[in-house]
């Protein structure tokens, strides 16, 4: 079976500093990764995503994710944030063949305060 | 924008009702899904269609049903409703389906179920 466990429910981080989301799956077979940022009273959008190749993935608004594969890691990072990244953030996973299942974790409620 | 419609955005119906839940894929998608999001379960796979067929299930209930139509809109059917089916219902759509096509998912701006 296929799991996406995001261990932060929550993540406060001021203004202009480093944050990290984090997200760990689990499944017996490859999968492809996404992260997914939801402003309120609107759906998700894609902030960025994983198939293969270079492990660091760089996405929309400054975004960036390291793909680990031996630690079944896909952890978010930005350097800086802004008010505006005050946001819940999706990680998801879908399988590299087969089924086109995406699984999303719990999310994560980034506030980021002045 | 996404590209994806979900109508209605907002439905406030009693226990024991039926609603019917609509999506509108992007232009050109033939994988539409659809998700609950909760407070308490986060976002749930409930099922997902390609080209009218059915292709992937999730944690759909017996009394939940879904289709999709010929010109690819889909519609989510949600009976005997209770309390607890009050959530945020999400439709997504994706330009693939089949294996080797790997497509982002579009999400429409869901549609709040209040049962009362």
């Amino acid at each position: 079976a296929q799991s996406v466990t995001q261990l932060d429910s929550q993540v406060p981080v001021f203004e202009e500093a480093p944050v990290e989301l984090r997200c760990n799956y689990s499944s017996s077979v490859s999968v492809y990764l996404f992260w997914y940022v939801q402003y309120p009273n609107q759906g998700l959008q894609l902030l960025l995503k994983y198939l293969s190749g270079s492990t660091l993935v760089k996405g929309i608004n400054g975004f960036e994710a390291e793909f680990n594969k031996s630690q079944t890691s896909f952890h978010l990072r930005k350097p800086s944030v802004h008010i505006s990244d005050t946001a819940e953030y999706f990680c998801a996973a879908r399988p590299s063949s087969g089924t086109y299942k995406y699984i999303f974790g719990t999310g994560t409620r980034l506030k980021v305060l002045a | 924008d996404s590209g994806v419609t979900q109508t209605p955005k907002h439905l406030i119906t009693a226990t024991g009702q039926r609603v019917t839940l609509r999506c509108s894929p992007r232009s050109g998608d033939l994988s539409v899904y659809w998700y609950q999001q909760s407070l308490d379960q986060g976002l749930q796979f409930l099922i997902q269609y390609y080209n009218g067929e059915e292709r992937a299930k999730g944690n759909i209930l017996e009394r939940f049903s879904a289709q999709q139509f010929p010109d690819l809109h889909s519609e989510l059917n949600l009976s005997s409703l209770e309390l607890g089916d009050s959530a945020l219902y999400f439709c997504a759509s994706s330009a693939s389906g089949l294996a080797g096509g790997v497509g982002e998912l579009f999400f429409g701006e869901g549609s709040r179920l209040t049962v009362l």
